[in-house]
């Protein structure tokens, strides 16, 4: 069973387009992230939410909104896709707000034309 | 503000050979630390992490850390290198009440040569 499983995989889409990737965790944990990994495989945090609730949020241009219907989905929509957002999106989710290991998923790689 | 450096992007060693990827971090308070392994087209997997028990972790894959406090160290060793070790290494630090928000270092990449 895939712990961690993020939809889709792969995203090729046209600039300007709005898209959804999705993820689910059945780990049983409460705190789920998206992180951005870069094409020189920088990762960088962009959102978490524990139980629903957001509790962090970098600078994120407010293009991309994280929705967590609960605790076991979070799925994240960009709008208004620009060159820039090319990058593997990772979501990872753990058992608490402590030091709990985070799992990660394998990736979407988005690709914008 | 809290950071990771990892000296090296690119570490090649022979099969048998030590493994030795080096990692700095700053933080404002004692940090917790992590280290993950990247497989290609993988997600991340957590080898080992330190928060604040033994200085000296031990993880998976033969794999452990030592947390050197006066030297904001975190190197990751192993001592014999094996092919499947190839892959790329991320440190990683959060700070404890942080949210558990991790700061990723920029990884290194590992390539075991026969």
């Amino acid at each position: 069973d895939t712990a961690v499983s993020q939809t889709p995989k792969y995203l090729v889409t046209q600039m300007g387009n709005d898209k959804s990737i999705k993820c689910e965790q059945n780990l049983g944990h409460d705190t789920m992230y998206w992180y951005k990994q870069d094409s020189k495989k920088f990762l960088k945090i962009m959102f978490s939410y524990n139980n629903k609730e957001l509790i962090i949020n970098e600078t994120v241009p407010n293009r991309f909104s994280p929705k967590s219907p609960d605790k076991a989905h979070l799925n994240l929509h960009i709008n208004s896709l620009e060159l820039g957002d090319s990058a593997v999106y990772f979501c990872a989710s753990s058992l608490g707000r402590g030091e709990g290991p985070q799992h990660f998923g394998d990736g979407t790689r988005l690709s914008i034309l | 503000a809290q950071s990771v450096t990892q000296l090296g992007s690119h570490v090649s060693v022979s099969e048998g050979a030590l493994v030795l990827l080096r990692c700095n971090y700053s933080s404002s308070v004692p940090p917790y630390l992590f280290w993950y392994v990247q497989y290609p087209n993988q997600g991340l997997q957590l080898l080992l992490k330190y928060t604040s028990a033994a200085t000296l972790v031990k993880g998976i894959n033969g794999f452990e850390a030592e947390f050197k406090k006066s030297e904001t160290s975190f190197h990751l060793t192993k001592p014999s290198a094996h092919m499947s070790d190839a892959a790329e290494y991320f440190c990683a630090v959060s700070e404890p009440g942080g949210g558990n928000k991790l700061t990723f270092g920029t990884g290194t990449q590992l390539k075991v040569e026969l």
